[in-house]
């Protein structure tokens, strides 16, 4: 069954980069036709997408963030990461990593990690 | 601004059916898959494909979808099924993802 856990600062300054990680256990990151998605969601308020990163290595961002957003993959650590730069308040969050079952018949987010608090302070 | 609309509440009396909606021009081509979150927990996949429930959901859990709109049902709500309600599809682009603003369902 496969498990997946955020980790990362839980508060970073303006101006600066927020770096999570996911550790994938239970199964590999670069099993094919695996997605690995990056979602958030502000204190009360509704879940946001910020992005995927494939088995591949291929990305697709959310236009609002495509710019500040980048995601990389290491299979040697069955990990993949979410970096986010210049950050400001607005950017306090719950985010969760999720697998993502793009282009398959299921198409969603059929696993997800249970969330890690970040708040942008200084 | 989220591409997928949603009611932001609805309320429903223990043991009868609610309808959660969700519209926008993407569902016209994807199906929507459909989320429960309670408070402090992650989201859990409920509804995926046409009318697919993951191993564990109740089946008192369905959906359907016609034109632009995908709705959740629940038949016979349970004081347990009180949480927020997301959906999520791909844009019209169809290679990214968005959801829809999250529906607070309150059983009475």
């Amino acid at each position: 069954q496969v498990q997946l856990q955020e980790s990362g600062p839980g508060l970073v300054k303006p101006s600066e980069i927020l770096s999570l990680t996911c550790n994938v256990s239970g199964g590999s990151v670069s099993s094919e036709r695996n997605y690995w998605s990056w979602i958030r969601q502000p204190p009360g308020k509704a879940l946001e997408w910020i992005g995927y990163i494939s088995n591949t290595g291929s990305t697709s961002y959310n236009p609002s963030h495509k710019s500040r957003v980048t995601m990389s993959l290491d299979t040697s650590k069955n990990q993949f990461s979410l970096k986010l730069s210049t950050v400001t308040v607005a950017d306090t969050a719950m985010y969760f990593c999720a697998r993502d079952r793009f282009g398959d018949y299921l198409d969603g987010f059929d696993i997800w990690g249970q969330g890690t608090m970040v708040t942008v302070s200084s | 601004s989220s591409e997928l609309t949603q009611d932001p509440a609805v309320s429903v009396a223990l043991g009868q059916t609610v309808r959660i909606t969700c519209q926008g021009d993407s569902l016209r081509m994807y199906y929507a898959t459909w989320y429960q979150q309670k408070p402090g927990q992650a989201p859990i996949l409920v509804i995926y494909g046409k009318n697919n429930r993951p191993s564990g959901i109740p089946d008192r859990f369905s959906a359907s979808d016609s034109g632009n709109t995908a709705s959740l049902v629940i038949t016979g709500a349970q004081a347990e099924d009180e949480a927020d309600y997301y959906c999520n599809s791909r844009d019209k682009s169809g290679e990214q993802r968005v959801f829809g603003g999250g529906t607070k369902v309150t059983v009475l």
